[in-house]
């Protein structure tokens, strides 16, 4: 039972920003928000994870609000072979956690 | 580094037969992790590893599933009989746990296994 709720789908323009939403009201003290993603045909793969403050690494932009309760996973150029299945997790940062994988935004990357 | 492998990629049988997924994890890597992954259920986690020892099988649908891993750098899932509901892809995942942040760690997939059971 994943404990994010993200749209089913969207699209986006080549070279322009992708901004994909996550809430996770629920999400506690102690855990972390996580993204991957799954290229058609490929294992799911990892893109960025954050507490509480923003995070940016080669691939993308995590925003996290202040409260916690939501999340936007940046793309600030996307490609077409950025499109995908955009999962959100969140996870507990103390001992081992399993990853939950819910059902995903499904973005698409047009020309 | 090559990753996570996985083989077969492929992997087309009939009912009853047995079937075995193989995964060679990243080197140095102490968690492994075997997936599936079907149109209906998603992404499940069925069992994972920790330094070779199963640690949590609750996800392994029932007893015709079952997994090993003999050493750090090999495991198997193997379905026997397999059924035609088992079709699906297999994942198969590594992950460190030394990371300066414990717990944080980030897994890795490998290509999966597409099977087809007729």
């Amino acid at each position: 039972d994943a404990k994010t709720t993200q749209p089913p789908s969207m699209d986006c323009a080549e070279g322009r920003a992708a901004n994909l939403p996550c809430n996770h009201s629920t999400i506690s003290g102690n855990e972390y928000v996580y993204w991957y993603r799954q290229i058609h045909s490929q294992g799911p793969q990892y893109i960025i994870h954050g507490l509480k403050n923003n995070e940016t690494n080669e691939m993308a932009s995590l925003i996290i609000t202040e409260d916690r309760k939501s999340s936007t996973l940046i793309l600030p150029h996307a490609t077409l072979r950025d499109t995908a299945v955009y999962y959100c997790i969140v996870r507990p940062n103390t001992g081992f956690q399993k990853l939950v994988f819910g059902t995903g935004t499904r973005l698409l990357v047009s020309p | 580094d090559a990753g996570v492998i996985q083989s077969p990629r492929h992997e087309v049988t009939e009912m009853g037969q047995e079937v075995t997924l193989r995964c060679k994890p990243i080197s140095g890597h102490d968690y492994l992790f075997w997936y599936r992954q079907t149109m209906m259920r998603g992404l499940e986690l069925l069992i994972y590893f920790n330094n070779n020892v199963p640690i949590d099988d609750s996800g392994m649908p029932e007893d015709r599933f079952s997994a090993k891993m003999p050493n750090a750098s090999f495991s198997t899932l193997k379905i026997q009989p397999s059924e035609p509901r088992d079709s699906a892809v297999y994942f198969c995942a590594s992950s460190s746990s030394g990371g300066i942040w414990g717990s944080t760690d980030t897994q890795y997939f490998g290509p999966g296994t597409r099977l087809t059971v007729l």
